[in-house]
């Protein structure tokens, strides 16, 4: 099956940015999507980026898409109390299945 | 944008017994909905995919007795999980969409415990 796999935890000071990094495996993936889950919820979408753009901008959030080496990033700048959360990153197969990677706890220190 | 709710938010129920988790696409018709399983600090894990009027795919290793899943209509798929055990207990979320780009839509997840 596919793979993704995303840093653990990541540490950021207020007013900083903050970048999370993803790599995936499969090369047919069609969109690559970051979510954010925050305790005891769902996932929300953050953002996604198709896989022939190599960038994607919004608002605070800057995805980067290296699709020669798999590797997908999500800049948060200026970082709020409000970002810490768990962050996934996932890619979509030819078949629309999402496979997950194993997410990244962001935690936001005055 | 669209909003895809889930019933009940926590169940706690004793082992033997089944239960029924159900997810609703709010404000938009959905022809596939998925089933994930989280575990604590762990991602999500697909169990299924369920297509409205058509059997579930499971995904291998999933039990589909065990697990079973409804879509009797565009904007309901239910899941029921069948002689619940302890190793049962987990948070189950379902998400619901389309085939467009970025069009699947995540419920707020239910909180299984199995005594």
């Amino acid at each position: 099956g596919e793979d993704v796999e995303q840093s653990l935890f990541l540490s950021v000071r207020e007013g900083d940015s903050s970048v999370i990094n993803c790599t995936y495996t499969d090369s047919s993936s069609t969109y690559l999507y970051w979510y954010k889950q925050e305790p005891g919820a769902g996932l929300q979408l953050l953002t996604y980026i198709f896989s022939n753009m190599d960038m994607k901008q919004d608002q605070r959030l800057t995805v980067l898409l290296n699709k020669k080496d798999k590797h997908l990033s999500l800049r948060i700048a200026d970082t709020q109390t409000g970002d810490s959360a768990i962050y996934f990153c996932a890619e979509r197969s030819n078949d629309y299945k999402l496979s997950f990677g194993a997410g990244t706890t962001v935690t936001v220190r005055a | 944008g669209a909003v895809v709710s889930q019933h009940p938010s926590r169940v706690i129920c004793k082992s033997g017994t089944s239960v029924k988790i159900e997810c609703r696409s709010l404000d938009f018709q959905a022809t596939t909905m998925f089933w994930y399983r989280q575990f604590p600090k762990k991602s999500l894990m697909l169990m299924a995919t369920s297509n409205e009027g058509s059997k579930a795919t499971y995904e291998q290793g999933v039990e589909k007795d065990k697990f079973l899943i409804n879509h009797a209509s565009l904007t309901l798929s239910t899941l029921t999980v069948t002689s619940a055990h302890p190793e049962d207990s987990s948070f189950y979320i379902c998400s619901a969409g389309d085939r467009g780009p970025g069009e699947q839509f995540f419920g707020p997840g239910t909180r299984l415990t199995v005594l």
